[in-house]
């Protein structure tokens, strides 16, 4: 079945802990998005990328980063910097970047601070 | 910046009752609109989405959503409610033009009482 695969579902993080959330997708798709979801707060964007070796910052980058060495992978790595890394994780694609494309999502990962 | 603004963060219907999660937009210029829902501990999945053409927009499940431009509106509904409808509902929208981002409404909680 094609679809996006997020890993792990549970991570832990230690204070001065850089920690990589995995993004996998077999659709085909070109755009990536990685969104951070707070309770109340709904989803805001933190990294997108339109297409491979490309990347762009969302409304919250800091202390974030990404790379698209692939089609298929979205890596996130939360750094030290990100000071309140708690919170649940969405990685999504779409077919292309244009803005009336549906985002298919994955299961998301919750991060939280040890 | 486009905006949208989801009116009652918990909505408790009864079990066949109509159900109404209200949606509100902030552009200027009719922008693309879409509904997801997200079920506990997972990913979005799309309702449906409004992109041109027919106001009325039907989408999975037996919801449907109407834009109304006059209101910068495109309200959710469902005829009658199931028990498999708790859930929560995000609006999204994103501009015609340029630039790659979907903004998210802070969700609505759907509670269905049997």
């Amino acid at each position: 079945d094609g679809g996006i695969t997020q890993s792990p579902k549970y991570l832990f993080r230690k204070e001065g802990q850089n920690v990589t959330l995995s993004c996998e997708q077999n659709l085909n798709h070109d755009a990536m998005y990685w969104y951070r979801q707070d309770p109340g707060q709904g989803l805001r964007l933190i990294y997108y990328s339109q297409i491979v070796n490309d990347f762009q910052k969302g409304d919250i980058a800091e202390g974030y980063s990404v790379s698209r060495e692939k089609k298929e992978s979205f890596p996130l790595t939360v750094t030290s910097a990100q000071k309140n890394p708690t919170a649940f994780y969405l990685c999504a694609s779409s077919i292309t970047a244009g803005t009336n494309e549906k985002l298919f999502f994955g299961s998301g990962t919750q991060l939280s601070v040890l | 910046a486009q905006s949208v603004t989801q009116l009652g963060s918990h909505v408790s219907v009864s079990e066949g009752a109509l159900v109404l999660l209200r949606c509100n937009y902030s552009s200027s210029v009719p922008p693309y609109l879409f509904w997801y829902v997200q079920y506990p501990n997972q990913g979005l999945q799309l309702l449906l989405k409004y992109t041109s053409a027919a106001t009325l927009v039907k989408g999975i499940n037996g919801f449907e959503a109407e834009f109304k431009k006059s209101e910068t509106s495109f309200h959710l509904t469902k005829p009658s409610a199931h028990m498999s409808d708790a859930a929560e509902y995000f609006c999204a929208v994103s501009d015609r033009g340029t630039g790659n981002q979907f903004y998210f409404g802070t969700g609505t909680s759907l509670t269905v009482i049997p």
